[in-house]
Parts: C-alpha cells; structure tokens; sequence
C-alpha cells in the first residue's frame, strides 16, 4: 500500500516561513492536498492540486510538489497557524494521508 | 452555505455494529462523492471510504473491506456509513468530507467536513 511520511514536529518562530514535506514513491507524479487541523476541531483544506488555494485560504500557505517530495510552505508565519498539517493523495482506488506533522509557532 | 452535519456520540460494546449519518444541507448533494474518514485520539487521520450519492457507486479501503457498508438516502440528502464487528482499536471520531468539485472538475481533496461523531467501543 502506498504510503506518505512527514516529520512529527515542525518549530517556527512568528513571522518565519515554516516548510512541510511529505514523501512518497513518485509523489510528484500525483496530485497532493494539504489539510490543516487545529485541536478539537475538523480538517481545513488548505491546498489542493499541489498548490492551489481553496477560497479564503491566505496567500501565506504555498505549495510545491516534484520527486518523491510534496512540500506545503507557510511564509510570516502567524501564531493562529499552530496546527497539525496533514498530506493527501490518490492512489489509483484509495485515498492516502501523511502521518501528520505538529507545527509549533513560539 | 454549504454544511454536513453528522449523529451525535456512541457508545457499543464489542462486536456490535454503527451507524453514523451525515447530512448534507446546501447545495453539497449533487455530483460530489462523500468519503468517511476517521481519527483515533492523538492520532492521524484515516481514510475508509466513499460513496457517490447520485448513483450510489461506493469504493472502500482495504483494511475496512467487509466490514463497512456506506449507503444513502438521497429524499434526506444524507449519507450514512456503518462499521460492524466493533473492537477497540475502532474508538475514533468519524468524519464525513465532501469531495471537492469546482466549474472545471472534481479534484482530489475534501473541502467541507461535518464535525465529527465520536465512537466509543469498550464492554
């Protein structure tokens, strides 16, 4: 089955650009979405098709996806922006998700 | 604007069998396919399935082969998912995500999501 790897934890401080990957055989031969997920809340889409933006996601959140590697930049990072994030894709008859990474704005 | 609204908590005993159901409101039920996703307590999210309202074609991930049923009631615009066997390692919200769709096609991703239904199994 296929599979998506992210880091566990992301650190960034207000202001800076976080970056997020996410890796899996061939990933740039799909298409990834990007969810963020604040505590005790449902899933936001943030990206779709790599790098387009949803109605009313700001500008700030960016997107990148070639190799193996899917990554999702948040530029001047907010501290509203402390949330895990989670990679999507599909995998020819399933949906897949990343293993989730924390990002920690301090 | 468009909503999913979903059933409140449950609890099950081991080996029983859920349902959980989700509403559309809005404009959310017409060529958009409807997947159930679920999240165990500090853990990831995981995909289980998804229905197409209109013609009731469904598709399922492995792991949860044989063991969920989605299905629809299109006069309630609501879809519904049911997981038998129940164990513990199903304790889990589930959430219902619509597939979403724009003027030019239906892309891989979920745009609006209900807001969750949290499903307990212990004896």
């Amino acid at each position: 089955s296929y599979e998506l790897t992210q880091p566990p934890s992301v650190s960034v401080s207000p202001g800076q650009t976080a970056t997020i990957s996410c890796s899996g055989d061939k990933l740039g031969e799909r298409f990834a979405s990007w969810y963020q997920q604040k505590p005790g809340q449902s899933p936001v889409l943030v990206l779709f098709q790599d790098n387009k933006r949803p109605s009313g996601i700001p500008e700030r959140f960016s997107g990148s996806n070639s190799g193996n590697t899917a990554t999702l930049t948040i530029s001047g990072t907010q501290v509203t922006d402390e949330a895990d994030y989670y990679c999507q894709v599909w995998d020819s008859k399933f949906y897949v998700f990343g293993t989730g990474t924390k990002v920690t704005v301090l | 604007q468009v909503q999913l609204v979903q059933s409140g908590a449950e609890v099950k005993e081991p080996g029983a069998s859920v349902r959980v159901s989700c509403k559309a409101s809005g404009d959310a039920f017409n060529r958009n396919d409807f997947n159930w996703v679920r999240q165990a307590t500090g853990q990831g999210l995981e995909w289980m399935g998804w229905m197409n309202p209109q013609s009731g074609t469904t598709g399922y991930a492995q792991k949860f082969q044989g063991r969920v049923t989605m299905t629809r009631d299109t006069s309630i615009t609501t879809v519904y998912m049911e997981l038998r066997g129940l164990r513990s390692a199903d304790t889990a919200t589930y959430y219902c995500a619509r597939r979403y769709c724009d003027n030019d096609r239906c892309r891989d991703a979920f745009d609006i999501w209900g807001q969750g239904t949290m499903v307990t199994v212990s004896s």
